[in-house]
């Protein structure tokens, strides 16, 4: 059963406190993608990454943090340095930086 | 200017009617297209790519206008089931950096 898992579905934060949201695709795919989502809004890029132990930021990456120590993993972690968390995070790879990507179901963020 | 800009929507029609959907890009470097369908708080999933000679999907047609930088997705005999927010996106010189639209809101009613 292939495809990119996201976890967990729902997370509550608490001022001060950094969060990890989870993302494993076990599709073979080289890059890797972390986006968020506003209501009403398009998606913004966070961090990518086209091959294990290298990342880039994307357009919005203050207050975050990733790694890829694994090709199957991508975990991004939302620090207290970002002050207005609250969102719908999604994961997406792709097979290569050219190629379509597909996304998981996504995790949403909501500060307490 | 936004990098990629759609019509604000949202689109009501009647259940078999065709609708129309526009999409504008500001990069003349860009060079894949998509256009990306998202259920109400669901994911993103993919429609169909675009090509440079237009190309059909069952329903669904997408074309592309690289002179004008302008994108388009024509539903026919809509469906209740195509009640969706459609995201107009753009690859820019293949870096792998998806530009998205803020999306459009079809509503097809019985």
């Amino acid at each position: 059963d292939g495809g990119i898992t996201q976890s967990p579905k729902y997370l509550f934060r608490k001022e001060g406190q950094n969060v990890t949201l989870s993302c494993e695709q076990n599709l073979n795919h080289d890059a890797m993608y972390w986006y968020r989502q506003d209501p009403g809004q398009g998606l913004r890029l966070i961090y990518y990454s086209h091959i294990v132990n290298d990342f880039q930021k994307g357009d919005i990456a203050e207050g975050y943090s990733v790694s890829r120590e694994k090709k199957e993993s991508f975990p991004l972690t939302v620090t207290s340095a970002q002050k207005n968390p609250t969102a719908f995070y999604l994961c997406a790879s792709s097979p290569s930086r050219q190629g379509t990507q597909y996304f998981g179901p996504g995790t949403r963020l909501l500060v307490l | 200017r936004k990098e990629v800009e759609q019509d604000p929507g949202p689109f009501n029609v009647p259940e078999g009617a065709t609708v129309a959907f526009n999409c504008t890009y500001s990069n003349s470097a860009s060079q894949s297209f998509f256009w990306y369908r998202q259920d109400c708080r669901k994911e993103p999933k993919l429609l169909m790519s675009v090509y440079s000679s237009g190309n059909e999907d069952g329903r669904f047609t997408a074309q592309l206008n690289r002179a004008s930088q302008y994108i388009s997705l024509l539903i026919r005999d809509s469906k209740l089931s195509d009640s969706a927010t459609y995201l107009c996106v753009v690859n820019t010189l293949n870096t792998g950096k998806l530009i998205f639209g803020q999306g459009t809101t079809l509503q097809v009613k019985p």
